[in-house]
């Protein structure tokens, strides 16, 4: 089953357009994470923050957690062609005991024309 | 240093069929963890493995299997394939237990089931 529930599912910007996508999630976590996947490719994890923690930069990369919500949004500044690819949000379940699996949203599709 | 190869990047089968994907982690890695991926979905969780041991298994029937070898490479083996076995299977590494740590993507194999 799908945990975490990003949105919009697609996004079309303009380069050096910030993009924002956000991510829902149904139980408590330890931590989250966002991953790229280029089409026919691997993922490719951006940034994790942890459940303790409300905000995380990286690079052009903004990650903020609401636990309380039990959402995240990532934020990419200053956009470029490159960044053209799929976005997933991803939560371990800590509400059972002892987890080691992630749980993956269906993604967001971001599109950065030239 | 080499990241996660997974062979064969691609594989055609007939239903009622058995295939086995293989995966070698990247270097320094000892944790494997399979995920199967469906056209425009998210990555979903088939097992993982860790001091050759099953670790943790999402919700996959038992035509799904798996290995783990003693330098951590890993194999997943599929019997008695359905056309909605039809995915893209992604491999993952980690390094160690404890809470989920990023992982490291292979690019998969793309298995098409006729």
């Amino acid at each position: 089953s799908q945990q975490g529930e990003e949105d919009p599912q697609a996004l079309s910007i303009q380069e050096g357009e910030n993009a924002t996508m956000n991510c829902s999630y149904k139980t408590s976590i330890n931590n989250l994470q966002w991953y790229r996947q280029n089409s026919g490719r691997g993922l490719v994890h951006l940034i994790l923050i942890r459940s303790n923690e409300r905000e995380k930069h990286s690079g052009r990369l903004r990650v903020t957690l609401d636990t309380s919500k039990k959402s995240s949004s990532l934020l990419i500044t200053a956009s470029r062609a490159a960044d053209t690819a799929s976005y997933f949000c991803a939560t371990d379940d800590n509400s059972g005991g002892s987890n080691y699996k992630l749980t993956f949203g269906k993604g967001t599709l971001l599109t950065v024309n030239p | 240093d080499a990241g996660v190869t997974q062979s064969p990047t691609h594989l055609i089968k007939t239903r009622g069929q058995q295939v086995t994907l293989r995966c070698s982690p990247k270097s320094g890695h000892d944790t494997v963890s399979w995920y199967q991926q469906a056209l425009g979905q998210g990555p979903q969780f088939i097992f993982q493995y860790y001091e050759e041991e099953e670790r943790q298994r999402g919700n996959f029937p038992d035509r799904f299997s798996g290995h783990q070898f003693p330098n951590y490479s890993s194999e997943l083996n599929v019997n008695a394939l359905l056309l909605g076995d039809s995915a893209l299977y992604l491999c993952a590494s980690s390094y160690g237990t404890g809470l989920v740590q990023p992982q490291h993507f292979g690019d998969g194999t793309r298995l098409s089931i006729l």
